[in-house]
């Protein structure tokens, strides 16, 4: 099993939809989780961090959910410039694990 | 000007060739790290670095070296390129704080034939 996995995609969704995707892992030890985003053909960015209770940005809503270990992020009324590619990180004191990425396509 | 940046951008190389990739930054970060990416595997560590005299392993290093030469450069060096090392390099710094934010720079695309 890898230890972070997500759905690659990918999800196709209309402007103005909400959209979102989990991402799962396997260390139940791992403490500290974040969203990159990755535009094609260029590095990835932090998109924002994930805490215990949830976290907040605008119209991106990250949540923890310990108990079947998976992170989730939610998008809410889409833009075209949303699309990209979600990468999910667990980040422990010892290793920084990113998924390979859930890409995200929005249509006009 | 860009804080993290890398050359070349683009190398097509030979299999048995010694390949050199260099990284810069100016944002003062002690911690810098290589990664290479591929298709449906997501991005992998191939060696980080906590300071100049600090190199460690990461999950892929095998076929792999790095130089840290100083605060602001580390480099990554392939000593007999082979195709399967074919893959998109990216290179970052983070600092030391509560999210240890990755900045990566813009990519190193290396082909092996």
């Amino acid at each position: 099993r890898k230890e972070v996995e997500q759905d690659p995609g990918p999800f196709n969704v209309p402007e103005g939809a909400t959209v979102a995707f989990n991402c799962t892992y396997s260390n139940s030890a791992s403490q500290s989780f974040f969203w990159y985003r990755q535009d094609c053909r260029k590095e990835p960015k932090l998109l924002m961090s994930v805490y215990s209770s949830g976290n907040e940005d605008g119209r991106f809503t990250a949540q923890l959910n310990r108990a079947s270990q998976y992170i989730s992020l939610l998008i809410r009324d889409s833009k075209l410039s949303d699309s990209a590619t979600y990468l999910c990180v667990d980040r422990s004191a010892s290793k920084i694990i990113f998924g390979s990425g859930t890409r995200l396509s929005i249509r006009p | 000007d860009a804080d993290v940046t890398q050359t070349p951008r683009n190398r097509i190389t030979k299999t048995g060739k010694r390949i050199m990739l260099e990284c810069s930054q100016t944002k003062g970060h002690d911690r810098m790290y290589w990664y290479r990416q591929d298709p449906g595997l997501g991005l992998r560590l191939i060696y980080y670095s906590f300071d100049v005299k600090d190199i460690n392993k990461g999950e892929i290093s095998d076929g792999y070296s790095v130089s840290r030469q100083a605060q602001a450069k580390f480099s990554l060096s392939l000593e007999s390129a082979i195709p399967n090392q074919t893959a998109l390099y990216f290179c970052a710094t983070s600092d030391f704080g509560p999210t240890d934010t990755q900045y990566f720079g813009p990519g190193t695309r290396l082909t092996v034939l």
